[in-house]
Formats: C-alpha cells, structure tokens, sequence
C-alpha cells in the first residue's frame, strides 16, 4: 500500500500552502501528518484527518475527501518549513504507511 | 512534557548486531504502546515494529522478522530493540514513537543513527 505526496510545495510568507496525500484507503481509514525539521524529532500536527493536537498554532488543519487528504497551512511563516509527511494504514490496518514527504519552503 | 530518548545506534559490520535503547518520561510509559520507526536516508518513514503494555504482545516489518526483537522494561519506563544479522539496507535513523490512540504515533524521539557497512 503507498501514500503518495508532491515532492515540495513553495509558497512566500503569509501565503496557504496545500500539501495532499492519496492514497485508496484514505476514504476509510484516518490521514495523519507529521512535520519534520533537520535534527528534530519530527511532531504530529494533524490527527484524524482534522484534529489538531493542543500547541499546534490554528494555522495549520487537514481535510480529507475521498481519496486525497490535504494539510493546510493558513498564512505560512519561514518557520514552518521543513518536510511534512502524511501517515495511514491500508484497508486492513495491517500495513502502517508513511507518504515519501513534501518539503515545503517558505521564501 | 513527554520526551523519548534513544540510545545505541553506531557503525556495525553486515551480519553484526545492535541493541537500540529509548528511555521515556513525562508520562505514564505502561500504558502505552510503543513503537520503534526508522528512516534510511533519502527514503520515507518505515515503521519497524510495536510492542503493547505489558510486552506480550508484539509485531514486526516482513523484512525484519525473525532478525529483530523489540522488548520493554516498564519499571525503568525503557524500550529496546535488539538487532540481529544486520544488512546495510537497515542503515537508517531509528526513532523511538509512542502509540497514540487510533494506531498512529502522537510522540517521537530524535533518532539513533544506525550505520551497516562493511
């Protein structure tokens, strides 16, 4: 089973940036997305499609239709960069898949 | 504040082994599963194995079952993984993640670096 994203995504500041992940489960099983800065352990910042964990800035909210989940970042700022990685199972929830990331770079 | 810290990783020969090492604070370790991720350079995320509470439950990647072993120890609130018959293709950065509630991982740790080659 594969998640698959756009390699990078590059907005300017204050502008949305939108990363999807596709995937055919997605429609039954919940979207998750991770960011990751060089030599940071890498943070939950969306879970179950939609939910924001607590300390996560409201700028940032996912969605998800039908095959395609996306992470919005609403007015992005230079230290929101770095990659993102969206994160499900297959159908069966046998497999645990990560997406193979999107840099997004802020400039 | 939960913080995972991972230990262990290093160079080793193809064929050798390691033991991973990731001790966890800031929350109550024993009620949660926990998971081992690692990441090889260039690639995505793989999740590599899980371990459930109390430890009697396990499960593991195809590609490394039979070679990997993952074990806790609850009163010294630490997760392990025990890396046997090495291959250069498990080069990666092992992170240490707790499970959270709908099979995702809702903390990760910084990473070990593993490094197979001979």
């Amino acid at each position: 089973y594969e998640l698959t994203q756009p390699p990078s995504v590059s907005v300017s500041p204050g502008q949305t940036a939108r990363i999807t992940c596709s995937g055919d489960a997605l429609p039954k099983k919940y979207a998750y997305w991770y960011q990751h800065k060089s030599g940071q352990a890498p943070e939950l910042v969306i879970y179950e499609d939609d939910k924001r964990p607590s300390g996560i800035p409201e700028r940032f909210s996912g969605s998800s239709s039908g095959t395609m989940a996306t992470l919005t970042i609403s007015g992005a700022q230079v230290e929101d960069e770095g990659e993102f990685y969206c994160y499900s199972t297959d159908i069966s929830g046998n497999q645990r898949v990560f997406g193979g990331g999107t840099r997004l770079t802020v400039l | 504040e939960v913080q995972l810290v991972e230990s262990g990783g290093g160079l080793v020969q193809p064929g050798g082994s390691l033991r991973l090492s990731c001790v966890g604070s800031g929350f109550t370790f024993s009620s949660y599963w926990m998971s081992w991720i690692r990441q090889a350079p260039g690639k995505r995320p793989e999740w590599v194995a899980n371990i459930e509470q109390v430890g009697s439950e396990t499960h593991y990647v195809d590609s490394v079952k039979g070679r990997f072993s993952i074990s806790r120890d609850n009163d010294k609130k630490s997760l392990f993984l025990q890396m046997n018959s090495l291959r250069v293709e498990d080069t990666a950065l092992y992170y240490c993640a707790r499970e959270g509630h709908g099979d995702h991982f809702d903390y990760w740790g910084q990473g070990t670096l593993v490094a197979v080659s001979s």
